[in-house]
């Protein structure tokens, strides 16, 4: 069964740092992009970041740059987003997915539970 | 950043309604545009890729339209499991944005 499995979500403090984890299984994890979207409560769903699959790419949404970063394990099958310095807006459900190619379009085609993160003091 | 804006925000249909859910771009996107469906308290789900593929498994009563700027999300025949909240996703350009979603309730 092709899924992915998101770790890591915690309370921590504003200006804090958490790491969070995406465990992949049931697939060839190398051979496709992955992504984290996250969803502040309430709200509408927020594409955060993206890598390719050798890891040479990475995107981001502009309100997380220069303070996430995400990155992969092949060996390991593993997707991690690195998060600092971080704000009460990050606040969120972390979702990781994964980004099907097909003909050049991408497609998040396969979705983890979500882990949550809350940043406050 | 391209922004996308859903119409409507909300609407009410019945069982057996034809519903459309239109998202438009703020500049042409080609036909890089995916609907997603996602329902409380779960994880978001692929309805339709490249703006009119219809995902995997997926019943084919959805169906999605548009090239460039407008694009549509529309379900033939509403069903009580199709209550939910839709959203559609550019992924024409970085950084991806997603509509500000669009919430299927029972009339």
């Amino acid at each position: 069964e092709v899924q992915v499995v998101e770790s890591g979500g915690d309370l921590v403090q504003p200006g804090g740092s958490l790491r969070l984890s995406c465990a992949a299984s049931g697939f060839t994890f190398s051979r496709y992009w992955m992504s984290w979207v996250r969803q502040a409560p309430g709200k509408g769903l927020e594409w955060v970041a993206n890598i390719k699959e050798d890891g040479s790419e990475k995107y981001y949404v502009d309100s997380v740059k220069g303070r996430f970063t995400i990155s992969r394990d092949n060996a390991n099958n593993s997707l991690y987003l690195q998060m600092n310095s971080l704000r009460a807006e990050d606040t969120a459900v972390y979702y990781c997915a994964r980004d099907r190619a097909v003909a050049g379009r991408f497609c998040l085609d396969t979705w983890g539970q979500g882990t949550p993160v809350t940043v406050s003091s | 950043a391209i922004q996308m804006t859903q119409s409507p925000s909300s609407l009410s249909a019945s069982v057996g309604d034809r519903v459309t859910i239109t998202c438009r771009a703020s500049q042409g996107i080609r036909n890089d545009l995916g609907w997603y469906q996602q329902k409380p308290g779960q994880a978001p789900k692929v309805l339709i890729y490249a703006a009119s593929s219809l995902q995997t498994g997926v019943p084919s009563r959805f169906s999605g339209s548009g090239s460039g700027t407008d694009f549509t999300l529309t379900i033939s025949s509403l069903q009580p499991e199709d209550f939910a909240t839709y959203y559609c996703l550019q992924d024409y350009n970085y950084p991806w944005t997603f509509g500000q979603g669009t919430k299927v309730e029972i009339k």
